[in-house]
Formats: C-alpha cells, sequence, structure tokens
C-alpha cells in the first residue's frame, strides 16, 4: 500500500543539528523526497533521492536511505531559525509514468534561539 | 524564469456553489499535478495532466474535475462545494510526468467553504 509517515514535531536549539525520519511502506518507490512549507507557503522542493542510493549531501542538507528497513532522514546541519517550517517526506510510487507523490504528515521543526 | 502560478490566491464560497481554480506551470513544464493540502488529511493528490490528457486520477468524488488547455496551463473545478471542501489546493509543474522529474509547487489557493 502507498503510506508514509513522520513525526509531527521536532524542536531544536539554533546551531544544533536536526533529523527528521520518515517511513514509507511502497518497496516500489524509485525517487524519494525532502520538501519544505513555510507559513502561508506552497512546497518548496529541498532534496531528493533516487531509491538506489544510500546518501546525498547537499550543503547543509544530508539525506540517508535505508531501502532495507524503508526508512528516510534528513539531517540539517547547524540549524537557523529560518528553518522553523514544516518539513514533508514523499514517495513517488511505482511506474516511471507517473509523477504522483504521496507525503507524509510533515514534520513542524521549531528552532529555538 | 518564473515559477508556477496559480490564480486566484484566496477564494470564499458558500456551500453548493462552484469554483475553478487555475495554474500556470513552469515554461516548458507540460505535466500539471493538483494537491488538495487540509490540517486533516494532509496533502492528497487529486490528479495529473499531460499533453492535455488525465494520466492519473487520486481517491476523490466526481465533484472534482480538472483539464488542461495546449499551452499547458491547467484549471480545476469543484461543483457543488461541501464545507469539508476547504483547503489550500496546490498545482506542481514538471517536464514530464515522471517519477524522476522535479517537482515545483506553486504558491496555492485558499479556498473557504462557507
Amino acid at each position: 500500500g502507498e503510506d508514509v509517515e513522520q513525526s509531527l514535531f521536532l524542536s531544536v536549539r539554533e546551531g544544533d543539528s536536526s533529523v527528521i525520519n520518515c517511513t514509507y511502506t511502497d518497496s516500489s518507490s524509485t525517487y524519494l523526497y525532502w520538501y519544505k512549507q513555510e507559513p502561508g507557503a506552497g512546497l518548496q522542493l529541498l532534496t531528493y533521492i533516487f531509491s538506489n542510493m544510500d546518501m546525498k549531501q547537499d550543503q547543509r542538507l544530508t539525506v540517508l536511505l535505508n531501502k532495507k528497513d524503508k526508512h528516510l532522514s534528513l539531517r540539517i546541519a547547524d540549524t537557523q531559525t529560518g528553518d522553523s517550517a514544516i518539513y514533508f517526506c514523499a514517495e513517488s510510487i511505482g511506474s516511471s509514468n507517473t509523477g504522483k507523490l504521496i507525503f507524509g504528515q510533515g514534520t513542524t521543526l521549531q528552532v529555538k534561539p | 524564469k518564473a515559477g508556477v502560478t496559480q490564480t486566484p490566491r484566496y477564494l470564499i464560497k458558500t456551500r453548493g456553489q462552484q469554483v475553478t481554480l487555475s495554474c500556470s506551470p513552469i515554461s516548458g513544464h507540460r505535466s500539471v499535478s493538483w494537491y488538495q493540502q487540509t490540517p486533516g488529511q494532509g496533502l492528497q493528490f487529486l490528479f495529473e495532466y499531460f499533453s492535455e490528457t488525465q494520466r492519473n486520477k487520486g481517491n476523490f468524488p466526481g465533484r472534482f474535475s480538472g483539464r488542461q488547455f495546449s499551452n499547458s496551463r491547467s484549471e480545476m473545478n469543484v461543483s457543488t462545494l461541501e464545507l469539508g471542501d476547504s483547503a489550500l489546493y496546490l498545482c506542481a509543474s514538471s517536464r514530464f510526468p515522471s517519477g524522476g522529474q522535479t517537482q515545483y509547487f506553486g504558491p496555492g489557493t485558499r479556498l473557504l467553504v462557507l
């Protein structure tokens, strides 16, 4: 089935690292994404990882994928107050002929100064 | 390059009315998808269009419909509005309808049904 789960809330201090976790169920997922949503705004693509990769690093962002456990994580190094937002993980399903995304519920990241 | 634009940004309607939302994709993008975002259900896929054809449809009642024009712009329509249709409707565009294509989202249309 299609299901993506995330913890709902994470609070960190400015300068610390944040780790947001996600689990998914569809073993045929091809790409997994992290999106950021700020209040009143749409979704901003942060990064994505192809299902045959274990890790991807992009500046302060590190994505880890454990395909065996169907677990995805997003690490934000040196978290800033501007990183406060809702973070969604999403998977693209099976067929390469569709861009349909299944989203998790979103993790609200609160960064305390 | 201009991003995905959605109009209107905010809309207030009453139960029983119908509404049409518009999405203009990024230039050169031919695939458009729509999502509904509510506090209770989160982000749910509505439908996906490519080359004026609906390629995929989510689990929504027939009151929700859409179309795509030859210039790739897309509209979605909701007829006989219900209170539960109050949501943020997001549109996303990509070059092709493929899992590997980066999808860019617009700012959304916030619909309130009274």
